[in-house]
């Protein structure tokens, strides 16, 4: 079947740091990957998306690379700040008819400290 | 800002309580989805509407009954829940056809209702 594992958290860092939370998928077909982020007391948020193998998605400095060899989306960002911290969710999308399926992975928290 | 609302923010209500939590949207989506979150878990996928017809029931308990009375608005009513159900519900939308290029539009979520059942 469909899923999505993500590397489990928490994830720690000093602020600046490199950030990498690893994403892989398991899917028939050719879906499209998305990263979303969930601050505290707030929904989810698109962070970026790829829709084809080797697109790369990129956003307030975050990027994933959709790799169709590794089935990976791996999200990374070259100096995080205290204002990344959050939980990410790594996402496929399977649609058929009218409508989108979300399939997420568990979920990453990271916690940046000054 | 969120371009999904959700109302309201929190519900506190007994197990005998009846109330109805709703969502609305005005970006042209077609379709709509209610979601289930507990405490440091993704969400879970309830229902999903599409031309404002139920397409998918994930054996949801008849206790939660989803309306979706227009292509804007999105309601989920509520009855006689049980302390398990208390939780982050989320709304969300979409459009609607994959066939077409904008069928790769993600999800948008709203900031949810957070449920609590005495």
């Amino acid at each position: 079947g469909n899923s999505v594992t993500q590397m489990e958290g928490p994830v720690t860092l000093s602020e600046e740091a490199f950030l990498t939370i690893n994403c892989t998928y398991t899917a028939t077909g050719y879906p499209s990957l998305f990263w979303y982020v969930q601050y505290p007391g707030e929904g989810l948020q698109l962070l970026l998306k790829a829709t084809k193998a080797d697109d790369k998605g990129s956003n307030k400095g975050f990027e994933a690379t959709y790799r169709k060899e590794t089935t990976s989306f791996h999200l990374e960002k070259g100096s995080v700040q205290v204002s990344d911290s959050a939980v990410y969710f790594c996402a496929l999308r399977m649609g058929s008819g009218g409508y989108n399926k979300l399939i997420f992975g568990a979920g990453t928290r990271l916690a940046v400290h000054p | 800002d969120t371009e999904v609302t959700q109302t309201p923010k929190h519900l506190v209500m007994g197990m005998t309580n009846k109330k109805s939590l709703k969502c609305e949207q005005h970006m042209g989506h077609r379709a709509m989805y209610w979601y289930k979150q507990k405490a440091k878990k993704p969400p879970e996928l309830m229902f999903v509407y599409s031309y404002e017809k139920l397409s998918i029931n994930e054996s949801v308990p008849s206790r939660f009954s989803p309306e979706c009375p227009n292509s804007s608005l999105l309601n989920l009513h509520l009855h006689a829940l049980q302390p398990e159900d208390s939780a982050l519900y989320l709304c969300a939308s979409s459009h609607a056809n994959p066939g077409h290029q904008r069928g790769n539009q993600p999800q948008h979520f709203g900031d949810g209702t957070r449920l609590s059942i005495l």
